[in-house]
């Protein structure tokens, strides 16, 4: 069955430096997106990403997040200086948009992400 | 904004035993899709069920089912002969068509032997 694959699993950083979490949605996909869990809270949207751009992205996202697709299957996460507050577990997700399909939204199994 | 809610911080069951979780959402939109996800300690998302917002009939998925009630916007997930291996936090999310999942806080099912 077709999965959504991310790397690395778990990263541990210095805070100020820069992380790239990368992440190879379902084939066919046209719908990619990033969530974030904090250790014990719920999980949170923070960008989708449709048509080569970005169709939404919530507070969080502010001007050290960027997305990007280089290429015609990696879709990543850029964090340009980290803080501490931004370790938690990061997920992609990709949906087809394929209304037959049902909208389902599918998980990669999460980017551990520790800032120290 | 939609909004997600499960009254249900933790929940435990017999196993073997049929447990229900609950789960209210907000929104003014009539059509969209509703969604249980499972995470496991291993902290994945994995997808239980699904139920799309025109259908009547409720959502079956071996021993899951859902319970969705358009009207009170109410959509409770029931597991029937509960197994240790369905010991996880359970999050119900809501998705507007092409827009981003929004998730409740989580239940933490506990399956006790």
């Amino acid at each position: 069955e077709p999965e959504v694959t991310q790397t690395p699993s778990h990263q541990v950083t210095q805070m100020g430096q820069e992380v790239i979490l990368r992440c190879v949605p379902i084939s066919n996909h046209l719908y990619f997106y990033w969530y974030r869990q904090i250790l014990g809270q719920k999980v949170e949207f923070l960008v989708s990403f449709y048509n080569n751009e970005i169709s939404e992205k919530s507070e969080i996202f502010d001007d050290q997040f960027s997305v990007e697709r280089p290429d015609g299957s990696n879709f990543t996460l850029k964090i340009r200086s980290t803080k501490l507050e931004d370790s938690a577990m990061y997920f992609c997700a990709s949906m087809s948009g394929d209304l037959s399909s049902g909208n389902t939204i599918y998980f990669g199994e999460g980017s551990w992400l520790t800032v120290v | 904004a939609q909004t997600v809610t499960q009254s249900q911080p933790e929940m435990s069951v017999q196993e073997a035993e049929t447990v229900t979780l609950s789960c209210t959402y907000d929104t003014s939109e009539s059509d969209y899709y509703l969604f249980w996800y499972k995470q496991p300690p291993s902290r994945q998302m994995i997808l239980v069920i699904r139920q799309e917002a025109y259908k009547q009939q409720n959502a079956t998925e071996n021993r899951f089912s859902v319970n969705f009630q358009k009207a009170a916007k109410s959509f409770s997930l029931k597991i029937s002969d509960s197994q240790l291996g369905d010991a996880a936090m359970y999050f119900c999310a809501y998705l507007e068509y092409g827009n981003k999942l929004v998730f409740g806080a989580g239940t933490i099912l506990r399956v006790k032997s």
